[in-house]
């Protein structure tokens, strides 16, 4: 069990540029969900994945944020024409469900710049 | 909808005790959550209480729950330079998916 790892760890980009992130969560984890975390602030939700199904949507994913979970297993956050207000660091995290206390194990995260 | 509150700083002497305190408005979660954050380093799991308990202890960890008041609050007992990192009181909203909601945080700064 090597963790939630995240790819890239930061991202450079400019204005206008499409951006996907991945995620890989633990092994069998069913569950899978997506933070977005700006300076100063706490993570705030974005979506959450069952296996390979998408449950639940933030209105803070816009039109031009999508999420996929293909084989219910890594996932990927695709951001396009970006915009200076989605520089942030996005944090995915992962956990089974099936434990009493359902702790969320989370990544180290991408920090995204948009320029 | 939901909403957590903390206050943002806390600076404490090497060996005092530290209080971070929180409120929140939902009502029915299950348990609340307590994340640490070091630089560079992920969110991870620091401790947790459920909701029909008042305390827990943790070795320097307590927690304290008051439902009345909404009002959940951290202590570190004999606090160590390790100790600085910014805290998150975390409320998983419920309806079957427990996506956390956050507090700010607060930071904790450990001076000798």
């Amino acid at each position: 069990d090597t963790g939630v790892s995240q790819d890239p760890r930061h991202k450079i980009t400019k204005r206008g540029q499409n951006v996907t992130f991945r995620c890989d969560p633990i092994s069998e984890h069913n569950r899978l969900y997506w933070y977005r975390q700006t300076l100063g602030q706490g993570p705030e939700f974005l979506t959450y994945f069952q296996n390979e199904a998408q449950l639940e949507k933030s209105r803070l994913l816009s039109d031009r944020f999508s999420a996929e979970r293909p084989k219910g297993s890594f996932s990927t956050l695709e951001i396009q024409r970006t915009e200076q207000g989605d520089s942030a660091m996005y944090l995915c995290a992962s956990t089974s469900g099936d434990r009493v206390i359902d702790e969320q194990f989370f990544g180290p995260g991408t920090r995204l710049t948009v320029l | 909808g939901e909403d957590v509150e903390q206050s943002l700083f806390l600076s404490v002497r090497e060996g005092d005790s530290s209080v971070i305190n929180c409120t929140y408005t939902d009502s029915s979660s299950t348990y609340l959550y307590w994340y640490k954050q070091e630089p560079g380093a992920g969110l991870q799991l620091l401790t947790y209480i459920f909701s029909n308990m008042d305390m827990k202890q943790d070795q320097r960890l307590t927690v304290l729950l008051n439902k009345k008041d909404k009002h959940l609050s951290l202590r570190i007992a004999d606090t160590q330079t390790g100790d600085s990192a910014i805290y998150f009181c975390a409320d998983p909203s419920g309806g079957g998916y427990n996506k956390l909601i956050f507090g700010a945080g607060t930071r904790l700064a450990v001076h000798p």
